[in-house]
């Protein structure tokens, strides 16, 4: 089945420091793919998306490339700040029929010091 | 525009009792959908509302789970009797179509912990 493989945090850096985090997946046919971020004692927030191959989604300085040839979507910053401090969830969207269910990776947590 | 709600945003039980989680959409969308993370592990789907009707609760973990949407607005899951690995943070999303463009908007959460 379609499945969301994440780097494992904490992931802490210094600010202004470059940020990476790997996501790849495993899937059936064309599916969007996701970044979802959650602020501290807040609820999931979309950052960002690509719905096909090669489409850059980018939001807040955050990018991220759709790579069909590698299955990856990897999340990227050039100069994190401290407000960044969050957990990532990478996520694909499971499109059968008449339903379309998030499929999530593990979550990474940003720890960024100042 | 307010965002989707939960409620409560925390609840402690004790194994065997009954709880009951409340979401409330954004107001419009027909598309509802519950996930939960356990144990900090990754979200998982439970199920989708289509209005009123289960379009899909593949992910329903057990039939100690029972998710209504009374006239197609706010959304109840409800967990009797509850156990020790129910814990965890559920989700609630809403939508309005399923379509690539769009988005699922989440609640904050409700953080539930089975004693």
């Amino acid at each position: 089945g379609n499945s969301v493989t994440q780097m494992e945090g904490p992931v802490t850096l210094s600010e202004e420091a470059f940020l990476t985090i790997n996501c790849t997946y495993t899937a059936t046919g064309y599916p969007s793919l996701f970044w979802y971020v959650q602020y501290p004692g807040e609820g999931l927030q979309l950052l960002l998306k690509a719905t096909k191959a090669d489409d850059k989604g980018s939001n807040k300085g955050f990018e991220a490339t759709y790579r069909k040839e590698t299955t990856s979507f990897h999340l990227e910053k050039g100069s994190v700040q401290v407000s960044d401090s969050a957990v990532y969830f990478c996520a694909l969207s499971d499109r059968r029929g008449a339903t379309n269910k998030l499929i999530f990776g593990t979550g990474t947590l940003l720890a960024v010091q100042p | 525009e307010a965002g989707v709600t939960q409620f409560p945003s925390h609840s402690v039980i004790e194994k065997g009792q009954t709880v009951t989680l409340r979401c409330d959409p954004i107001s419009g969308h027909d598309n509802l959908y519950w996930y939960r993370r356990v144990m900090g592990k990754e979200i998982k789907f439970l199920l989708h509302f289509v209005k009123e009707s289960k379009q899909d609760e593949s992910g329903m973990p057990n039939n100690r789970f029972l998710a209504e949407r009374t006239g197609g607005t706010y959304s109840t899951l409800k967990v009797q009797p509850a156990e020790l690995e129910d814990s965890g943070v559920y989700f609630c999303a809403s939508s309005q179509g399923i379509g690539t463009g769009d988005t699922q908007y989440f609640g904050p959460g409700t953080r539930l912990t089975v004693l």
